[in-house]
């Protein structure tokens, strides 16, 4: 059963505190994408991975960090430098070579109190 | 700066109605230009559009763009409740996507 997986599906975290959004493919994608969705907003891109053991920043990546040592995986770290974190994360991922499609994972609502 | 403007944000019909949702851009280094449909959590894809003129067409939706006015129109027609979600437009660019804000349809019997 191929797909894209996020955990947790709901998150809640005191201010200050890090936190780490797992994604998960078993899509053989190379490249791996991080969303941020904030309520009637598009999605704006945190950070990218087109291989392993490399990644670049998107739009928005300041309070944020990520890893990408196994292809399956691409954690997002929320730190606490992140000014306002509370919102609707989204991994994808692509196969990464020429014109080609992302997919989605379900996502992580990520709400900081 | 690229930026991808979707157009109207939300929209309200009846049941049997057409709609037509825009999506235009401006943006360096086009490569294609994707539609998107989210309901409740992930976008799920549509279409991908890389030529102009040509039609994609899926069931009740169909989609072209137009490279040279550099806008795409998602048209469905004989809507039904199930197509009430948000309709995303993307543009893919030598970097990732840059998406619009969407459209919101809601779509009632």
């Amino acid at each position: 059963d191929g797909g894209i997986t996020q955990s947790p599906k709901y998150l809640f975290r005191k201010e200050g505190q890090n936190v780490t959004l797992s994604c998960e493919q078993n899509l053989n994608h190379d490249a791996m994408y991080w969303y941020r969705q904030d309520p009637g907003q598009g999605l704006r891109l945190i950070y990218y991975s087109q291989i392993v053991n490399d990644f670049q920043k998107g739009d928005i990546a300041e309070g944020y960090s990520v890893s990408r040592e196994k292809k399956e995986s691409f954690p997002l770290t929320v730190t606490s430098a992140q000014k306002n974190p509370t919102a609707f994360y989204l991994c994808a991922s692509s196969i990464g070579r020429g014109r080609d499609t992302q997919y989605f994972g379900p996502g992580t609502r990520l709400t900081v109190l | 700066e690229d930026k991808v403007v979707q157009s109207p944000l939300s929209l309200v019909v009846h049941e049997g109605d057409t709609v037509t949702l825009n999506c235009s851009y401006e943006v360096t280094n086009f490569r294609s230009l994707l539609w998107y449909k989210q309901e409740k959590k992930a976008p799920t894809f549509l279409f991908m559009l890389t030529s102009s003129g040509i039609e994609k067409k899926s069931g009740r939706l169909s989609s072209i763009l137009d490279k040279k006015e550099l806008f795409s129109i998602l048209n469905i027609t004989a809507t039904q409740t199930g197509d009430s979600a948000v309709y995303l437009c993307a543009v893919e660019r030598n970097t990732p996507l840059v998406f619009g804000k969407g459209t919101r349809l809601s779509v009632i019997a």
